[in-house]
């Protein structure tokens, strides 16, 4: 079964702006991450939080994570045609073994 | 560094026949996945491998073998391929303590 559920399952901005993703999962982790997927490529990692963390920034990433709600949110700024792919947040619960969620489309209109 | 590799890149089969997809990395990595992903679906995992010479099973392993016979190998089989192992397959490692995943190009499977 998928631990993580993605909202929304596709977004389209214009580049620029800011592209916020969420993922919710079910049960206690020890850190959540969020991987980008290019169309017919395989996943790039991105980020990872850990359980104890609440936010951490990357260049032009903010990841928050909220482990009394089970929820984690990636918010991209100032979009480029480049991040148009799919972002996928994954959960590990132990023995690096990752669940993953069932992702967010996002397209950057120029 | 070549990183993750997979072969092959595409392959079409008839039901029942077997193949094997091969998963290569030259990082030295300890553990290695197998996962497989289908639309709507994100990834799940299938096999996975904690050392050569070790294997275990995912969330989705039936209908398939792995083996790890050297360190930087991971080989994925289907005995008897059927047309719900139509996917994308995606090999990844990683290291002990490296919560990140590196993750090769993947392998378009169609059976037909």
């Amino acid at each position: 079964s998928q631990q993580g559920e993605e909202d929304p399952q596709a977004l389209s901005i214009q580049e620029g702006e800011n592209a916020t993703m969420n993922c919710s999962y079910k049960t206690s982790i020890n850190n959540l991450q969020w991987y980008r997927q290019n169309s017919g490529r395989g996943l790039v990692h991105l980020i990872l939080i850990r359980s104890n963390e609440r936010e951490k920034h990357s260049g032009r990433l903010r990841v928050t994570l909220d482990t009394s709600k089970k929820s984690s949110s990636l918010l991209i700024t100032a979009s480029r045609a480049a991040d148009t792919a799919s972002y996928f947040c994954a959960t590990d619960r132990g023995a690096q073994k990752l669940v993953f969620g069932q992702g967010t489309r996002l397209t950057i209109n120029p | 560094n070549a990183g993750v590799t997979q072969t092959p890149k595409f392959r079409v089969l008839k039901t029942g026949q077997s193949m094997t997809l091969l998963c290569a990395q030259d990082m030295n990595h300890e553990y290695m996945y197998w996962y497989r992903q289908d639309p709507g679906m994100g990834l799940r995992l299938i096999h996975y491998s904690v050392g050569e010479g070790t294997t275990a099973k995912g969330e989705v392993p039936d209908g398939y073998n792995v083996s790890r016979l050297k360190k930087q190998n991971f080989l994925l089989g289907l005995e008897s391929a059927a047309p719900s192992q139509t996917s994308v397959y995606f090999c990844a490692s990683s290291y002990p303590g490296l919560a990140e995943q590196f993750f090769g190009p993947g392998t378009r499977l169609t059976v037909l």
